[in-house]
């Protein structure tokens, strides 16, 4: 079956503007993950969704950044007013969720450049 | 929160050699332990996961150990291939699919 889909897969994007990533997750998978990788590090965890809800958004590093999963499905990060320093890849994971941790499935990514 | 701190940064060993890098974390709680490859621009992809109820997992040329006492685990990869070159990342989680920690990664060269 199809994997973890992200769109788009490069997004470049001036100095202050507003910018949406979407994430397509594995189909049934309850447990939704963003994270941020930089240049040369591991993927930084933002914001955990288990269904509809945001059961821990504590990396979010800024009120800038939202996350939404209005269907428990697909998912969108919002990032307001960029800045440069937002430059990164977007990770998105999935994974069945539940109460014995199960493989987390990655995105490709979105890279973004803020210029 | 947990703290997960990896080591070596980066690694080169001659083909058919072993590789083994190091992780060690920092909340007890923790009980999920995946190792994860990421080549190149691709996305990361698990290679072996080991849960806190067992102390030793193997799966072909890979294999993971966890010391739960010394909060510390090893992935240890035999017989390296070129192909095994990449970046590794060490993670950690609590129960229940919360989210993961990860190391900062160990970038893994083979040297045919």
């Amino acid at each position: 079956g199809a994997g973890v889909s992200q769109t788009p897969s490069n997004k470049v994007t001036e100095k202050g503007k507003y910018v949406e990533l979407r994430c397509d997750p594995i189909s049934g998978h309850t447990a939704l993950y963003w994270y941020r990788q930089s240049l040369g590090q591991g993927p930084e965890f933002l914001i955990y969704f288990q269904g509809t809800g945001a059961a821990d958004d504590s990396g979010l590093p800024n009120d800038r950044f939202f996350a939404v999963r209005p269907e428990g499905s697909v998912s969108t990060l919002k990032i307001q007013r960029t800045e440069r320093g937002d430059s990164a890849v977007y990770l998105c994971a999935s994974s069945l969720g539940g109460t014995v941790n199960t493989e987390a499935f990655f995105g490709q990514g979105t890279r973004l450049t803020v210029v | 929160g947990e703290n997960v701190e990896q080591h070596p940064s980066t690694l080169s060993v001659q083909e058919g050699d072993s590789a083994v890098i190091k992780c060690t974390y920092s909340d007890s709680a923790s009980n999920y332990f995946p190792w994860y490859k990421q080549e190149l621009g691709k996305r990361p992809q698990l290679i072996i996961d080991i849960r806190s109820n067992v102390g030793e997992k193997k799966d072909q040329r890979i294999a993971v150990t966890l010391n739960k006492t010394a909060k510390h685990f090893s992935l240890h990869i035999t017989e390296t291939q070129p192909e095994d070159s990449a970046v590794y990342f060490c993670a950690a989680s609590h129960p229940g699919n919360t989210p993961l920690v990860f190391g900062k990664g160990t970038r893994l060269s083979v040297i045919a």
